[in-house]
């Protein structure tokens, strides 16, 4: 256990459902991060969320919403995915300024 | 455009022996580094960073060095235990709190 909890470990979705991601930490770091593993790419970074605000959406298409009701707690809902869309799913948090993140498990998530 | 590269998919190493992980880099105002581990079902963990100010760093069995004329930083893991198979991501920081990771290298450590 890494202290930064993800929720579910699997996903199977149709490119119709809705469904929640969760991201827990009770590590008192102050950002939280969203991160996409795709097979043979480069963990590419999706949200950064520092003290419940977001600071940063890196060109990440509307059907990903994140949402951060407060510093623990980080949520990202699907929407109408995509099959492209089937990837590791990374929740990370630090403290603001410090490079250590500490990373979630993953959800592993399969769009059909 | 990838900013941090990690050209090696794989690399086998005897038990025992030298494994070195490969890094490079484009964007000269990174200023920190990182090497992530990371089993399967699991996320990375950090392993070992450096500071752009340094050129080597540290830490039991794990040492990082960095050119940065080169744009080159390297991991050398001695010597390699059968624990050390992993998937290891090189990834740099500018002055933000973003990093930018590698697609990552796969360790196989050979009995």
């Amino acid at each position: 256990e890494t202290g930064v909890t993800q929720t579910p470990r699997h996903l199977v979705m149709g490119m119709t459902n809705k469904k929640s991601l969760k991201c827990e930490q009770h590590l008192g770091h102050n950002a939280m991060y969203w991160y996409k593993q795709s097979a043979k790419k480069p963990l590419e970074l999706m949200f950064v969320y520092s003290l419940e605000e977001r600071v940063e959406n890196n060109s990440v298409p509307s059907r990903f919403s994140p949402e951060c009701p407060n510093s623990s707690h980080l949520f990202l809902h699907l929407h109408t995915l995509q099959p492209e869309d089937s990837a590791l799913y990374l929740c990370a948090s630090s403290h603001r300024g410090n490079y250590g993140y500490t990373f979630g498990s993953g959800t592993r998530l399969t769009v059909v | 455009d990838q900013q941090v590269k990690q050209n090696s998919p794989s690399l086998s190493v005897q038990e025992g022996r030298i494994s070195i992980l490969n890094c490079d880099y484009t964007n000269s105002m990174f200023d920190y580094f990182l090497w992530y581990k990371k089993y399967p079902a699991e996320g990375p963990t950090f392993l070992i960073s450096i500071s752009s100010i340094k050129d080597k760093n540290e830490d039991g069995r794990f040492t990082v060095f960095l050119n940065k004329s080169a744009k080159h930083l390297s991991l050398h893991i001695v010597p390699s235990q059968p624990g050390d198979s992993a998937v290891y991501f090189c990834a740099a920081s500018d002055r933000d709190d973003k990093i930018i990771f590698g697609k990552g290298t796969r360790l196989h450590i050979l009995p």
